[in-house]
């Protein structure tokens, strides 16, 4: 099976940078995927990582760490509307998405 | 606009009843997911379906029914049988089998069902 690992909150001030964690562990691995979720509304997708690096993608980036099993979102010049909580999830051979617990994201003024 | 509808948005239900929750998407998707969220436990598969008239259980399948008559249609019913069915119930597709090109889900907008 799959297990992650992610913090359950984080908070910033707008206009900082944050980073969130992810930590996982899987047989198969394909890839490592963020979701966005403003509170009671749908999840949406912002990044997929296969390969080691950092994908940029406007303000937000992610990382990928194959051989450290281990990944972060990295939000930049946040915005009041960034608060909401962030999923990641793994791929992996076989298997259908599997989801961390969430990481609540609180900016404040 | 191409995208997945839930209903109904909100549900109540007295304890013993069947209820249906509705997924239809008209993105052309081959795979439909359900997933449970709970407060604090992340998103759990509940059944998935990756072609009409085939489907396979989840992580927590157990109290839980699902069809695939067509492609766009995915219903989910809560039967009686689920012990602890209040929850915040999620459907999404995809392109692909398990987890679609580049691992990208689109989901609807959710069910609230609580259990009188």
């Amino acid at each position: 099976g799959q297990s992650l690992e992610q913090p359950s909150e984080v908070t910033a001030v707008e206009g900082a940078i944050v980073q969130i964690n992810c930590t996982y562990q899987t047989s198969g691995f394909y890839g490592l995927s963020w979701y966005q979720q403003h509170d009671g509304g749908a999840p949406t997708f912002l990044s997929y990582n296969a390969l080691d690096g950092l994908e940029e993608t406007g303000r937000f980036s992610s990382f990928l760490s194959r051989s450290d099993s281990y990944g972060y979102l990295l939000l930049q010049e946040l915005q009041m509307k960034d608060s909401a909580s962030y999923f990641c999830a793994v791929r992996a051979r076989y298997s259908t998405l599997t989801f961390g617990k969430g990481t609540m994201l609180l900016v404040s003024p | 606009d191409g995208g997945i509808t839930q209903s109904p948005k909100y549900l109540f239900r007295k304890e013993g009843q069947n209820v249906t929750l509705s997924c239809e998407q008209n993105l052309n998707h081959d795979a439909m997911y359900w997933y449970r969220q709970d407060p604090g436990q992340g998103l759990r598969l509940i059944y998935y379906s990756q072609i009409v008239n085939d489907f396979q259980k989840g992580d927590i399948a157990e109290g839980y029914s699902v069809s695939r008559e067509k492609k766009e249609s995915f219903p989910l019913t809560v039967t009686s049988a689920q012990k602890n069915p209040t929850a915040f119930y999620l459907c999404a597709s995809s392109i692909m089998g398990t987890g679609g090109f580049g691992g990208e889900l689109f989901f609807g907008e959710g069910s609230r069902l609580t259990v009188l």
